[in-house]
């Protein structure tokens, strides 16, 4: 069955990085467009970036332009979120999703089970 | 960025009972527009695709309706394991974004 797994979450005090990671499973991989969406504490969902399924187009949101670079490796069916100089403000549980369609940006199916963030000193 | 304003942001009703849920957009998103359920603790799940194709194996007394910047979600008969948090999302533009929620109770 299509399964992604995220690992790569922890404590990390302001202004240092970290470097989520997403395993898929399941699918072919390379034919996806694959997100990050995260969700902070008691709060509602924040879209973060896509990725196309080869790599050559990404976006982000503004919130995080400049510090997080969405990445991914599809001969090792792994996605990837590199972030730096975190904020407190990012804290969060970090999703990867799988985009619903081959063609275009569109919705988000299915989603890993999150793995949490927590920026604080 | 296109802005997604949903209410209510919470709602009790009583089990067998009809809920609503609007979502309203900030400019015309045609029907790109998507629901999710969120138990607590739990990742997401697409409920409702294109405002009101149901995704599969996801049960009929969940709909969706509405284009352009109006849209609606319905459950017919409000069962227990429907207590969740309901997402709408739009995918007409980037930056993807999500209404605030609804966290739906029983009563």
């Amino acid at each position: 069955q299509v399964q992604l797994v995220e690992s790569g979450g922890g404590v990390v005090q302001p202004g240092r990085s970290l470097r989520l990671s997403c395993a898929a499973s399941g699918f072919t991989f390379s034919s996806y467009s694959m997100h990050w969406v995260r969700q902070a504490p008691g709060k509602g969902l924040e879209w973060v970036a896509v990725i196309s399924n080869d790599g050559s187009n990404k976006y982000y949101a503004d919130s995080v332009k400049g510090r997080f670079t969405i990445s991914r490796d599809n001969s090792k069916n792994t996605l990837y979120l590199q972030m730096n100089s975190l904020r407190a403000e990012d804290t969060a549980v970090y999703f990867c999703a799988r985009d619903g369609t081959v063609i275009t940006v569109s919705w988000f199916d299915p989603w890993g089970q999150g793995t949490l963030v927590t920026a604080s000193s | 960025d296109i802005q997604m304003t949903q209410s209510p942001s919470s709602l009790s009703a009583s089990v067998g009972g009809r809920v609503t849920i609007t979502c309203q957009a900030s400019q015309d998103i045609s029907n790109y527009l998507n629901w999710y359920q969120q138990k607590p603790g739990k990742a997401p799940k697409l409920l409702i695709y294109d405002a009101s194709n149901l995704e599969t194996g996801v049960p009929s007394r969940f709909s969706g309706s509405g284009s352009g910047t109006d849209f609606t979600f319905t459950i017919s008969s409000l069962q227990p394991e429907d207590i969740a948090t309901y997402y709408c999302q739009q995918y007409d533009n980037l930056p993807l974004t999500f209404g605030g929620g609804t966290k739906v109770e029983i009563k």
